[in-house]
């Protein structure tokens, strides 16, 4: 069963482009997170989609967005890119929506750089 | 408000010596509460969880974590250390219904 699949794994941008991540949940997870993690912070609750409708959202600027598609593949978007948004971009699926239902599966992380 | 907190973001101990990395939470509803391992430039792994069933959860990699409820942790602990264990671990927690809340992390190194 093939884990999840983020893509692209790095990538670098310049202050003020924006920049698509794309996430492939294990096959049947209805459910994809993401998160944002940095060395200062940790990691950072961004949003949450289930059945291509957002859950959960975290406190994030609105130059943060998401969508899920019918297949559960999830893509997040950041606009008008900062020098703080440089971070790992890692996603999450796991069969229900909420935390308590069971474990998350991780995707090995989106890597951005932001020069 | 709900949290977790890690204590220690980094320890240190000797190959084959105990690990106990630690894990308080804030909560007014029973948590479920996760370990989670993270590798170099990986993502992460699920290590263990406790569901409210048996308060000694055991997971994988020699780990196990006890839930204290008087105590408001959540312990990890593994026996002997293997230079393997080598990573960065989070405690996180879920309330109720909501997303799950990390700590911030504690990075095991471990000395030959």
């Amino acid at each position: 069963k093939a884990g999840v699949t983020q893509t692209p794994r790095y990538l670098i941008k310049t202050r003020g482009q924006q920049v698509t991540l794309s996430c492939s949940p294990i096959s049947g997870h209805r459910s994809v997170s993401w998160y944002q993690q940095t060395p200062g912070q940790g990691l950072q609750f961004l949003f949450e989609y289930f059945s291509e409708t957002q859950r959960n959202k975290g406190n994030f600027p609105g130059r943060f967005s998401g969508r899920q598609f019918s297949n559960s593949r999830s893509e997040m978007n950041v606009s008008t890119l900062e020098l703080g948004d440089s971070a790992l971009y890692l996603c999450a699926s796991s069969l229900e929506s909420g935390g308590n239902t069971g474990e998350l599966f991780f995707g090995e992380g989106s890597r951005l750089t932001v020069l | 408000a709900q949290s977790v907190t890690q204590l220690g973001s980094h320890v240190s101990v000797s190959e084959g010596a105990l690990v106990l990395l630690r894990c308080n939470y804030s909560s007014s509803v029973p948590p479920y509460l996760f370990w989670y391992v993270q590798y170099p430039n990986q993502g992460l792994q699920l290590l263990l969880k406790y569901t409210s069933a048996a308060t000694l959860v055991k997971g994988i990699n020699g780990f196990e974590a006890e839930f204290k409820k008087s105590e408001t942790s959540f312990h990890l602990t593994k026996p002997s250390a293997h230079m393997s264990d080598a990573a960065e671990y989070f405690c996180a927690a879920s309330f109720g219904n909501e997303k799950l809340t990390f700590g911030t992390g504690t990075r095991l190194t471990i000395i030959p």
